[in-house]
């Protein structure tokens, strides 16, 4: 299996701009999150998702992000005016069945808002 | 606010030394996984304990887990330079989340 995979990479981006990362979970998995990884703050659960239903956003800092899952293979995270205090390396996860087991990480995305 | 603590913060070892990381965390567990993270990369799941487990091995990993103590243990056999990386506990208690601690920095000099 090629693993969860994120797109872009690296996005550099201009305070105002809107930002959309992408992510294509585990084929079968029913479990999606979305993390943020920062020094101050270290990992961050944003947002999970099960069935495409999402269950549990209270880890989404303002209104500024919104997370969407139209169907199983897919998944955006968009910040929507970006700030400099959102750079940071946003990760996909997905795992079999929920919380508990096994989560697997994508590569992520690194977002430099400047 | 944080569920597992590790501790050290960063270790830094000669290959072929064993390195031991710690973590606590504060309210009753299902089960704890340990993952490990390159420089630049996503999270690794490296081991899994469930609640009722007290000790397990994978390769030359050894993990213990003290419900009494809510502590658990990585250890790290016969290190190589390649197990240079941070090191994350993460709890599950329940639920929807998987809690990530700040992670153990470890390096590993060749």
């Amino acid at each position: 299996d090629a693993g969860v995979i994120q797109s872009p990479r690296h996005e550099v981006t201009e305070m105002g701009q809107e930002v959309t990362l992408r992510c294509k979970p585990i084929s079968g998995h029913n479990s999606l999150f979305w993390y943020r990884q920062t020094m101050m703050r270290g990992l961050e659960l944003l947002i999970y998702f099960n069935n495409n239903v999402p269950i549990d956003d209270s880890g989404m800092p303002e209104d500024r992000f919104s997370a969407k899952m139209p169907n199983a293979s897919f998944s955006t995270l968009k910040i929507q005016p970006s700030e400099p205090r959102d750079s940071a390396v946003y990760f996909c996860a997905s795992s079999l069945r929920g919380a508990g087991n096994t989560i697997y990480f994508g590569e992520g995305s690194w977002l430099t808002v400047v | 606010s944080q569920q597992g603590e590790e501790d050290p913060q960063a270790l830094s070892i000669q290959e072929g030394e064993n390195a031991t990381m710690n973590c606590s965390y504060k309210t009753s567990i299902n089960n704890l996984q340990w993952y490990r993270q390159n420089s630049g990369r996503g999270l690794v799941h490296l081991i899994l304990i469930r609640s009722n487990e007290r000790e397990k091995h994978s390769g030359r990993l050894r993990v213990t887990l003290d419900t009494s103590k809510k502590s658990s243990s990585l250890l790290i056999t016969a290190s190589r330079a390649a197990d240079t990386a941070s090191y994350f506990c993460a709890t599950y208690t329940g639920g929807f989340k998987t809690i990530f601690g700040a992670g153990t920095r470890l390096f590993v000099k060749a």
